[in-house]
């Protein structure tokens, strides 16, 4: 079974709404990454942190924000939700100097905005 | 155009079929190329990576990229039904910090 665990699974929330979701990463990883995976499609790049510093950011705009704590566990926001941000949120976590070879993923967490 | 694409499938094979995944890419940066195995509800699972041309093989599974062409691909020998899945391909620049998945594409294997 994965180290890294998000919560919560699903989550339903209407339009204009704020979310939070969350993720513990696997012991040892300080980097931890987000990727939106809308239904059919494959994960998109959000952003990533490194030592509690955002370290790289996709094509997403400014209403998407994260933190990560000295635990190494991590969060994602997004205000102001709209229909298209319905997806499936997954959280990646790896070891120093490995980036995105190293990379263990969460189950994800379904988020639906109606 | 995406800077990834994949064959969307489904690909539907017999078990015990052997099945070709294939991938083209458009960003000359990219160094290492990944092979997630994702099933359904699930988060995608690493099932290879190799850097820059070559092959690679681990058990039933070969890894091989042409790097002049921009073309990856995915072998599975002797395919079982527990190998249905979506398959993604992830290259990643240099940095390794970052992957561009393709859009993934769905195998079922059927008994």
């Amino acid at each position: 079974e994965t180290g890294v665990t998000q919560s919560p699974t699903h989550l339903i929330k209407t339009r204009g709404q704020q979310v939070t979701l969350r993720c513990s990463s696997q012991s040892g990883h300080n980097t931890v990454s987000w990727y939106q995976q809308a239904l059919g499609q494959g994960p998109q790049f959000i952003f990533q942190y490194y030592r509690e510093e955002e370290n790289g950011r996709g094509n997403f705009p400014p209403r998407f924000s994260g933190l990560q704590f000295p635990n190494y566990s991590s969060e994602l926001n997004v205000n102001a939700l709209e229909l298209d941000d319905s997806a499936l949120y997954l959280c990646a976590s790896s070891f120093p100097g490995q980036g995105a070879r190293g990379y263990t993923f969460g189950s994800g967490t379904r988020l639906t905005v109606v | 155009q995406k800077e990834v694409e994949q064959d969307p499938g489904p690909l539907s094979v017999p078990e015990g079929a052997i099945v070709s995944l294939n991938c083209t890419y458009s960003n000359s940066a990219f160094q290492y190329f990944m092979w997630y195995r994702q099933y359904s509800r699930k988060g995608p699972e690493l099932l290879m990576y190799t850097y820059s041309s070559g092959n690679k093989e681990d058990g039933r599974f070969t890894a091989q990229v042409d790097k002049s062409s921009k073309y990856i691909s995915l072998f599975i020998r002797d395919s079982q039904p527990s190998d249905s899945a979506t398959y993604l391909c992830a290259p990643s620049n240099n940095a390794g910090n970052m992957l561009t998945f393709g859009g993934g594409t769905r195998l079922m294997v059927k008994p």
